[in-house]
């Protein structure tokens, strides 16, 4: 199965300020055929289900503000939240579907400081 | 709008069977691909398997192998998660998503079902 292993565990970011979490994989989720990175990024709040951020590694799924990027590739992944706001308190897990099982990270707890 | 709408909250006894269901509305329901992935209190997200409902074919974790069965039923858009042989460890709530049209990423999901295995 391929492992992904996010870092930090947890962070505290003031308002306004950068938040940056790192997801690194066992094996690469770069399929040269398409030269696309096979990894999703997901925002889970509090009693909530989780919701898809970006998909292929820095696609925004609709909706979602442009605060949040996505970069990386092969192994190692990064999302970014330019200026943080009250309401991106939450979990953020980074999922492979490049191959089954479909595993995902452990979780980044994001707070305010 | 998308919208999948789980059952609801489960007792079990361990040893015992759940099913889970998750209609879905707001789309053409045979077109796109189901998952269930768990959460465990606490804990992290696990995909336990997907299915297509236009054939019924699934392809479930190699954890859950002979454990678990999807099942949908196209009339009502609905499909159903049963696990079988509960223990404790399977305590957690219970998600359906919907799987990206590009890839098996989940666009949207269900509310949760917690299912809770105790004695």
């Amino acid at each position: 199965d391929i492992v992904l292993t996010q870092s930090p565990e947890s962070l505290a970011v003031s308002l306004g300020e950068r938040a940056t979490i790192s997801c690194k994989s066992s094996q690469s989720l770069l399929y040269r055929s398409d030269n696309d990175n096979y990894l999703a990024w997901y925002q889970q709040k509090p009693g909530q289900p989780p919701k898809l951020l970006l998909f292929w590694a820095s696609a925004r799924n609709s909706g979602v503000p442009d605060r949040f990027s996505g970069s990386g590739s092969g192994t190692e992944f990064t999302l970014t939240i330019s200026s943080l706001q009250a309401e991106d308190v939450a979990a953020y897990y980074c999922q492979q579907y490049h191959t089954p099982p479909y595993t995902f990270g452990q979780g980044t707890k994001l707070e305010i400081k | 709008q998308v919208q999948l709408v789980q059952s609801g909250a489960e007792v079990k006894t361990p040893g015992a069977s759940v099913r889970v269901s998750c209609r879905a509305s707001g789309y053409s329901f045979p077109d796109y691909f189901f998952a269930w992935v768990r959460q465990a209190p606490g804990q992290g997200l696990e995909w336990m398997g997907t299915i297509n409902p236009n054939g019924g074919a699934t392809t479930y974790a190699q954890k859950f192998q002979g454990r678990v069965i999807m099942t949908r039923d196209r009339s009502i858009n609905t499909v159903y998660m049963e696990l079988n042989s509960l223990t404790s460890d399977d305590t957690a709530v219970y998600y359906c998503a919907r799987v990206h049209v590009e890839g098996a990423m989940f666009d949207f999901w269900g509310q949760g079902a917690l299912v809770t295995v105790s004695s």
